[in-house]
């Protein structure tokens, strides 16, 4: 059974500084592995996929992610934390549902406070 | 192109009502899957719908149900509300196929169980 761990369930960073957010995930079969990103009162945003392609994944707001096989880990990271990072960080992992489709599982979520 | 529409943003009602809310994916997506998020749980998946068949199920009481329409369109039913029912209830549209390629959520309905 798939399963995500997301390490630290708030996150604090200075502006500007190096923001990393921990993921661990199990699956029984190569997985999907996403990041979204949900601010107040939203729907969530999707940051970036892992679809195989490339173990270095890079999405939107200068997110990138690496995937690591040997240590079932897809950590985000940013090099230079803005202000309007701030927000909740899921991650997540997919695979085939027993009827066809994807099912997809989410991580508890971390928050990200950034400190001017 | 419009996003994932869902109605009614806000909900109010009372223990043992029932309750439908509506989802209007992207136009294209066939799949479109239902999340309740509240503070404890997380983020909990309810039910995937593909081409009107539910595809795949959460581990959520017979009280949750829902339906997708031809045009793709879902709703989603909670009968016989309880306090605990109280959450977001997000609805995601994706276009998988062969490949999954991440969701589209809505802004989601805040159901509030009073």
């Amino acid at each position: 059974a798939q399963s995500v761990t997301q390490l630290g369930s708030h996150v604090s960073v200075s502006e500007g500084a190096l923001v990393l957010l921990r993921c661990n995930y199990s699956s029984s079969v190569p997985p999907y592995l996403f990041w979204y990103v949900q601010y107040p009162n939203q729907g969530l945003q999707l940051l970036l996929k892992y679809t195989s392609a490339a173990t270095l994944v890079k999405g939107i707001n200068g997110f990138e992610a690496e995937f690591k096989k040997s240590e079932t880990s897809f950590h985000l990271t940013k090099p230079s934390a803005h202000m309007s990072d701030a927000a909740e960080y899921f991650c997540a992992v997919s695979d085939r549902g027993g009827t066809g489709g994807f099912k997809t599982i989410f991580g508890a979520g971390t928050r990200l406070f950034v400190k001017a | 192109k419009a996003g994932v529409t869902q109605t009614p943003r806000y909900l109010i009602k009372t223990r043992g009502q029932q309750v439908t809310l509506s989802c209007s994916p992207i136009s294209g997506h066939r799949s479109v899957s239902w999340y309740q998020q509240t503070p404890g749980q997380g983020l909990q998946f309810l039910f995937e719908y593909f081409s009107e068949t539910q595809r795949n199920k959460g581990n959520f009481p017979g009280r949750f149900s829902g339906r997708q329409f031809s045009n793709s369109r879902s709703e989603m039913n909670v009968s016989t509300l309880e306090l605990g029912d109280s959450a977001l209830y997000l609805c995601a549209s994706s276009s998988q196929g062969v490949a999954n390629y991440g969701y589209t959520f809505g802004s989601g309905t805040r159901l509030t169980v009073v």
